[in-house]
């Protein structure tokens, strides 16, 4: 079984769309992120909820708006796509933010395309 | 605010010889350091941590990792190298944020290249 999982694996849309990245989680995590990796590789948080609450947002538009149903589960929206917005999204998780030895897991990613 | 370097965006080893991914920090207080391995298409994998303890961390698939407080470094090696440790490797700190909650922040990457 894959223990951080996030559909779908590839995501090609026009400028101006809305659209959802899924994650699931199935290791019994408190905590789950989502990080953005750009073309050159560098890998940056986005956001963190440990039990379903919103922790760390770092400086990211509101046109993005995670949701966390529940705590194996986090989800990400993104409103009126822009070209910028191309990257690989990772989904991860962690037993609890507050460790501080704590590893990620993390999903496969989500290759976004914004033509 | 804590931060980590890898100064090279690539390294390039033959196989069977030793490799070493360099990586700085700069932190306030105990650092909290990880390295973390991507194959292509995949999602990052844990490879060790150092907490506390020996400056020697050893993780996983053989690699090691060298804790130098003096020099702030915590350099990835392996003694062998094998090309299928071709990979995209990445340094991380523990940063402390808001409310005592942590974040990992990750390095640039360096791009490891092992060749037959």
């Amino acid at each position: 079984d894959t223990a951080v999982s996030q559909t779908p694996k590839y995501l090609v849309t026009q400028m101006g769309n809305d659209k959802s990245i899924k994650c699931e989680q199935n290791l019994g995590h408190d905590t789950m992120y989502w990080y953005k990796q750009d073309s050159k590789k560098f890998l940056k948080i986005m956001f963190s909820y440990n039990n379903k609450e919103l922790i760390i947002n770092e400086t990211v538009p509101n046109r993005f708006s995670p949701k966390s149903p529940d705590k194996a589960h986090l989800n990400l929206h993104i409103n009126s796509l822009e070209l910028g917005d191309s990257a690989v999204y990772f989904c991860a998780s962690s037993q609890d933010l507050r460790t501080v030895n704590e590893k990620l897991f993390f999903g496969s990613g989500t290759q976004l395309s914004v033509l | 605010a804590q931060s980590v370097a890898q100064p090279e965006d690539q390294v390039n080893v033959a196989e069977g010889n030793p490799l070493t991914v360099k990586c700085t920090y700069s932190v306030s207080g105990n650092p909290y350091l990880f390295w973390y391995v991507q194959y292509p298409n995949r999602g990052l994998q844990f490879l060790l941590k150092y907490i506390t303890g020996d400056n020697l961390v050893k993780g996983s698939y053989g690699f090691e990792a060298e804790f130098n407080k003096s020099q702030t470094s915590f350099h990835l090696k392996k003694p062998s190298a094998l090309v299928s440790d071709s990979a995209l490797y990445f340094c991380a700190v523990r940063g402390m944020f808001s409310g005592g909650y942590n974040k990992l922040i990750f390095g640039a990457g360096t791009r490891l290249a092992v060749h037959p």
